[in-house]
């Protein structure tokens, strides 16, 4: 099976940065994606990686090791939109995903 | 807009019951995808296909079914409906495509048996 972590609830102040760390162990790897879902509405796609490395995308950035089996997601200049759900999802080697539970950011003014 | 729908947008149910959830995507996309969404578990693949004419069986599939008859249009059905099926059902698609294959999410039907 898989096995797909990442904090539970994290609050943050409006204009501050947050890290949501993931760590997994799944059966296989074919990429890490994380979404985001704000309350009552579906998940929308944010970020991929399959590369080691930072993929930098306006005020997000997505990080990935492999080797350590671990991405976080970064979250710059935090808005009031900004607080939702956000989703880390791994590809395994049948290619079918499979989801953290989510961590919940609430951003404060 | 291109995108995909769902059908309904929630429901009540009595428990025996069957219930079938539509799911119809636009893009043209080969595969499709049925999440079930509970709080503090996160999202977990019920069925897939791959491609129209083909299914396969996810992460939790006992007691649902699906079809794929043609390339848009992906029925989720509960033969006899039980409470433990109270949940969020997301339907996805995908290109299914090598590389990215991003999935892109439907609104959900919020699915209540009582």
């Amino acid at each position: 099976g898989q096995n797909i972590d990442q904090p539970t609830e994290m609050t943050a102040t409006e204009g501050a940065i947050v890290q949501i760390n993931c760590t997994y162990q799944t059966s296989g790897f074919n990429g890490l994606f994380w979404y985001q879902q704000h309350a009552g509405e579906a998940p929308t796609f944010l970020s991929y990686n399959v590369l080691d490395g930072l993929e930098e995308k306006g005020r997000f950035s997505s990080f990935l090791s492999r080797s350590k089996g671990y991405s976080y997601l970064l979250l710059k200049e935090l808005q009031m939109k900004d607080s939702a759900s956000y989703l880390c999802a791994v590809r395994d080697g049948d290619y079918k995903l499979s989801f953290g539970a989510g961590t919940t950011v609430t951003v404060r003014a | 807009i291109a995108g995909i729908t769902q059908a309904p947008t929630s429901q009540i149910l009595a428990a025996g019951r069957r219930m079938t959830l539509r799911c119809t995507q636009d893009m043209r996309h080969n595969a499709m995808y049925w999440y079930r969404q509970d709080l503090g578990l996160g999202l977990r693949l019920i069925h897939y296909s791959n491609t129209a004419g083909t299914t396969g069986k996810g992460e939790v599939p006992d007691g649902y079914s699906v079809s794929r008859a043609n390339t848009d249009d992906f029925p989720l059905t509960l033969a006899s409906a039980v409470p433990s099926q109270t949940s969020v059902y997301f339907c996805a698609s995908s290109e299914g495509s090598s590389g990215t294959d991003t999935q892109y999410f439907g609104p959900g039907t919020r699915l209540t048996v009582l």
